[in-house]
């Protein structure tokens, strides 16, 4: 079984300062790592993925992850952040190779980026 | 525009209503999903279906009953509901190991 912790429910920051948001997983088995974002009322949108290569991943928005396999992590980093940028942030996992199985979400990091 | 449409976006029902959710996807995806979302609460998935056939169910109450006829579709009918049952309710798609997709959600309020 996969377990993903998020370990800081609500991350301030001030607008063009940078911010990290960690995120932590337990598998036995290689896996699949993912960011969503999800602003107000709306579903979750992928922000970026990991699969496999290059162990930093970058979304069109300026969002970078990077996977530490050694230290079981995927945190989410932005040099400067927007207003726009403030929204709820899942890191979520999925077994490699597993088929049809749904992913485990970490409960969620609240990013309120202050003007 | 996600390839995922839930209907209605919003939703008030009384407790003893009867009201569905109705989920549509157009990418090919043979899983499906239900999640509900409350406030200051992790996301916690309901049901799964793979192929149509329901092959999880995580102890959700009888009041929510899912189907699936088809790949495409996916309903939760709703009957006799309590206002803690008031939520944002998510479906998602996947097609294997890949990221899922998700509907813009149902906001249910249960009065």
């Amino acid at each position: 079984a996969q377990s993903v912790t998020q370990l800081d429910s609500q991350v301030p920051v001030f607008e063009e300062a940078p911010v990290e948001l960690r995120c932590n997983y337990s598998s036995s088995v290689s896996v699949y790592l993912f960011w969503y974002v999800q602003y107000p009322n709306q579903g979750l949108q992928l922000l970026l993925k990991y699969l496999s290569g290059s162990t930093l991943v970058e979304s069109i928005n300026g969002f970078e992850a990077e996977f530490n396999k050694s230290q079981t992590s995927f945190h989410l980093r932005k040099p400067s952040v927007h207003i726009s940028d403030t929204a709820e942030y899942f890191c979520a996992v999925s077994p490699w190779n597993s088929g049809n199985t749904p992913l485990v979400f970490g409960k969620g990091t609240r990013l309120s980026v202050i003007a | 525009e996600t390839g995922v449409t839930q209907t209605p976006r919003h939703l008030v029902m009384g407790m003893t209503n009867k009201k569905s959710l109705k989920c549509e996807q157009h990418l090919g995806h043979n899983a499906m999903y239900w999640y509900k979302q409350s406030a200051k609460k992790p996301l916690e998935l309901m049901f799964v279906y793979n192929f149509k056939e329901q092959t999880e169910n995580n102890s959700v109450p009888s009041r929510f009953s899912p189907e699936c006829p088809n790949s495409s579709h996916l309903f939760l009918h709703l009957h006799t509901l309590q206002p803690e049952d008031s939520a944002l309710y998510l479906c998602a798609s996947t097609q294997g190991h890949t990221e899922a997709f998700f509907g813009q959600g149902t906001r249910l309020t249960v009065v």
